[in-house]
This record gives structure tokens, C-alpha cells and sequence, in this order.
């Protein structure tokens, strides 16, 4: 079976700064999906960022970036120029090849980003 | 488009009570799933649909049943709640199960038994 952990439960970073949230997963498969979630405390969970582990080079959407380690079965995401409206809850997920679109979440890291 | 929505959006039940989470979407999406949160955790699946009159088991699905009988709907049903079943329940849907399709969310049905 597939797991996700996260073991970073808290963190915060100072705005502007950058910071980067850790996730590892355990499987036996090749061909799979990583993605990072964002819940903001309105309880909205929005996509961030999505890997496929047959691309080596990483994911980037705008200020965030993955460091995709598929050897170490490692995915952390980076979040540069930390904004206020970066706080949020956020999940790393693991989706099998499969195509059911079934997602196993991590635990979570709470991100606080102060002024 | 409305997206995925989901009523109520909270709820306290009494111990063996029953009720029915509601769960639309308008974005004619075949696939519908269903999640709970249990707090400072991750979303676990519960059930999950790839279309009208397909259903299937997630990670949780004791305590729990689903249909779909519509593209639209997905409802979830508690038919003896428990203390156990308290969380946040949310319903999401996909055009596919693949990975480039993105998962849309509800915004959560907050459920309290007690």
C-alpha cells in the first residue's frame, strides 16, 4: 500500500522569504502522480502544483517549485517570495497510474507566513 | 458554473441518527469522490464513482454508503452515526481519473456526532 508522510506538522516563514515543506511516500510502483494541495482556512482545497514521476525535470507554477526525488521517494515543494496569503494547511498527495483519480494525502503542514 | 457543492454545510447528529450528505457538480464530470478530514489530518477516501451507476470502495468506507444514479449528484449516506464519524466530509469531481485532470473540491460538510 501507498503512504504519505509529511513530517513537518508546523512551520512559518517570514513574508518575501522562502521556504520549503517536505514530503516523502513509500510505494512500489514506477509510473505514478505527486501534488501539492493548499487549504487556506476557508476550507478550499486548491491545487498547487502537480508532478508526473516519469518527468525528471521539476514542476514550477509561478512561485512555487517542487524538488522531485524519485530514487529517494521525495517530493518537497518550495514556496519563494512567501506571501500573507500563503497560510494555509497544506497536503502532499500521491495518485496512482490507474487513471480512478483516487488520492492518498499526507498529514499536513500548517504554514503560518508573518508580516 | 456553480463547480462542487455540497450541503449542508454543518451538521450535529445524536448517536445512530441518519442522514445524507448532498453532493452536485455541474461540470458534467464523470468521476466523484468522496473524502473525510479528521482534525490536523489528511483527507482519507471513503467512496468514489467513474460514472452513473459505478461505484467503489475507498481507504474508509465502513459506516458509509453512496449512489449515482446521476453524472450530477453523489450522495453519501450515514445510516447509524458514531462519535468515530465526526470530521469534515468533502466531495470532489474530475472529467477523468487522470492525472492531468484536476480535482475539484466542495467546500466541506462539517459533521459532529454526538
Amino acid at each position: 500500500a501507498q503512504t504519505v508522510t509529511q513530517s513537518q506538522p508546523e512551520m512559518s516563514v517570514q513574508e518575501a522569504e522562502t521556504v520549503t515543506l517536505s514530503c516523502t511516500y513509500d510505494t512500489s510502483e514506477n509510473n505514478y502522480y505527486l501534488f501539492w494541495y493548499k487549504q487556506p482556512p476557508s476550507r478550499q482545497m486548491i491545487l498547487v502544483i502537480r508532478q508526473e514521476a516519469y518527468k525528471q525535470q521539476n514542476a514550477t507554477e509561478n512561485r512555487f517549485s517542487v524538488n522531485f526525488q524519485k530514487a529517494a521517494k521525495s517530493f518537497s515543494l518550495k514556496i519563494s517570495d512567501s506571501q500573507l496569503g500563503d497560510t494555509a494547511m497544506y497536503f502532499c498527495a500521491f495518485q496512482r497510474s490507474s487513471n480512478t483519480g483516487k488520492l492518498i494525502f499526507g498529514q499536513g503542514t500548517t504554514l503560518q507566513v508573518k508580516p | 458554473n456553480a463547480g462542487v457543492t455540497q450541503t449542508p454545510k454543518f451538521r450535529i447528529l445524536k448517536i445512530g441518527q441518519s442522514m445524507t450528505l448532498q453532493c452536485t457538480q455541474d461540470m458534467n464530470h464523470n468521476y466523484m469522490y468522496w473524502y473525510r478530514q479528521d482534525p490536523g489530518m489528511g483527507l482519507k477516501l471513503i467512496y468514489y464513482s467513474v460514472g452513473a451507476g459505478i461505484t467503489d470502495k475507498g481507504e474508509v468506507p465502513n459506516g458509509y454508503n453512496v449512489s449515482r444514479s446521476t453524472t450530477e449528484d453523489f450522495p453519501l449516506r450515514l445510516e447509524l452515526a458514531a462519535p468515530s464519524q465526526t470530521s469534515v466530509y468533502f466531495c470532489a469531481s474530475s472529467y477523468s481519473g487522470g492525472s492531468t485532470d484536476t480535482q475539484y473540491f466542495g467546500p466541506g460538510t462539517r459533521l459532529t456526532v454526538l
